[in-house]
């Protein structure tokens, strides 16, 4: 069955410009995170949705990230204004059940190169 | 806050060795601890989640193990293979909406 997809694969944003990253999760899941992976680095919680309701935000860096997921389903996580520290892998997961006390599935990433 | 930390780094074998991959943490109240695998440009794949209650896992030639009040985990890789080079993550879950990466070992397996 499909896994979860994100869009676009790679973004390369000019400093200043704002840029929206997809996730796609697995049709019904219903807790879906989203992690940041700087290079060389493991992926850093950023964001944490149970069906629409985001419930913990506290790894946003800044007000800058913005993170929303209206239906319950597909996930954008926003950043405006991008900074050169903003580069890095945004990774997307979503679990079928609540909370991440279990099996959390991976998108292959956005790599976002601000220049 | 917790800290996972992942050694060695770097670990480059030759094919057909048994090898052993360390994870410490310095929080032992867990929920639980995943290994992943993540191949370059890729995403994460779950290779084995261990429990808090449980002490070990099995998944064909890797075994997992958990020791939380020593606050360490390893990852024994049987037999490797060229197809088993990736970096392998692990991660504890804390509470409920956090998990926790190290950094990861960078496994090599030579021909």
């Amino acid at each position: 069955g499909a896994g979860v997809s994100q869009s676009p694969r790679y973004k390369v944003a000019k400093r200043g410009q704002d840029v929206a990253l997809r996730c796609d999760p697995i049709s019904g899941h219903v807790s879906l995170f989203w992690y940041q992976q700087a290079l060389g680095q493991g992926p850093e919680f950023l964001t944490y949705f149970q069906n629409e309701a985001q419930l913990d935000k506290s790894g946003l860096p800044s007000d800058r990230f913005f993170a929303e997921r209206p239906e319950g389903s597909v996930s954008t996580l926003k950043i405006q204004r991008t900074q050169q520290e903003d580069s890095a892998v945004y990774l997307c997961a979503s679990s079928p059940y609540l909370g991440d006390s279990y099996e959390q599935y991976f998108g292959p990433g956005t790599r976002l190169t601000v220049t | 806050k917790q800290e996972v930390t992942q050694i060695p780094a770097a670990l480059s074998v030759p094919e057909g060795e048994n090898l052993v991959l360390n994870c410490s943490f310095t929080d032992s109240a867990i929920y639980n601890l995943q290994w992943f695998r993540q191949d370059p440009g890729k995403g994460l794949t779950s290779l084995l989640l261990i429990q808090s209650s449980q002490r070990e896992q099995t998944s064909g030639r890797l075994n997992a193990s958990l020791d939380k009040s020593s606050g360490r985990s390893t990852l024994y890789i049987a037999a490797s293979q060229p197809g088993d080079s990736a970096t392998y993550l692990c991660a504890t879950t804390y509470n409920n909406n956090d998990m926790r990466f190290g950094a990861g070992t960078r496994l090599t397996v030579k021909p």
